[in-house]
């Protein structure tokens, strides 16, 4: 039973564009929500987070909203670069408790 | 500062083995994570440690057990190791604990089973 589920193994965008890597939820009790990148051969690391009092988080080029009612949320990126290439992981938790990460998206930026 | 190191980068056992996994978090924080990652299963939690004790735990068998160190420094091992345990080990730390804030991940440990 998958509590955290991104539902598209894979997505492409050309550089330039807007990239959007979404990702759904279960279990209600989730209030912290994290997304992370990984490099092959590297560990995840960490891209943004949002907490369920907000419903909108903006660094740079990375913006995420989160639906509650939903059990939604979602990752932007804009613009694309080919340097964003990776796999994007989102993470949830009931705060203090483990983190449930889902499956993963493999994102290709094309030149 | 230091990142997180993980130790062997790489290695392969077979079955039935036993297998140690090394994790030396970043200074000051207290709390080490561990999580496996195969093809399509994304993150699945194993265990967490904070100041030597084991706070949370996620649901894999009792052949993976863990311990941590008063450096924080942290080991996973693995017994009668299964062809289905190959995979990538993956340690994170962080300074309050999982759950709390952003977890800083090491390179990981790949481990193949024949």
């Amino acid at each position: 039973d998958q509590q955290v589920k991104q539902n598209s193994p894979s997505l492409s965008v050309q550089e330039g564009r807007i990239s959007i890597l979404n990702c759904d939820y279960t279990n209600s009790m989730f209030d912290y929500f994290l997304w992370y990148k990984k490099y092959p051969a590297e560990g995840p690391t960490f891209l943004i987070s949002i907490s369920s009092i907000k419903d909108k988080n903006e660094d740079g080029r990375f913006t995420v909203f989160l639906n509650k009612s939903a059990k939604h949320l979602s990752l932007h990126i804009v613009p694309s670069q080919p340097g964003d290439s990776a796999v994007y992981f989102c993470a949830a938790a009931n705060y203090g408790q483990n983190f449930v990460f889902g499956p993963g998206t493999r994102l290709s930026v094309l030149p | 500062k230091a990142g997180v190191t993980q130790t062997p980068r790489y290695l392969i056992k077979t079955r039935g083995q036993q297998v140690t996994l090394s994790c030396s978090p970043i200074s000051g924080h207290r709390s080490v994570s561990w999580y496996q990652q195969t093809p399509g299963q994304g993150l699945q939690f194993l265990f967490e440690y904070f100041s030597e004790t084991q706070r949370n735990k996620g649901n894999f068998p009792g052949r993976f057990s863990g311990r941590q160190f008063s450096n924080s420094r942290s080991e996973m091992n693995v017994s009668t190791l299964e062809l289905g345990d190959s995979a990538l080990y993956l340690c994170a730390s962080s300074l309050l604990g999982v759950g709390t804030g952003e977890l800083f991940f090491g390179e990981g440990s790949r481990l193949t089973v024949l």
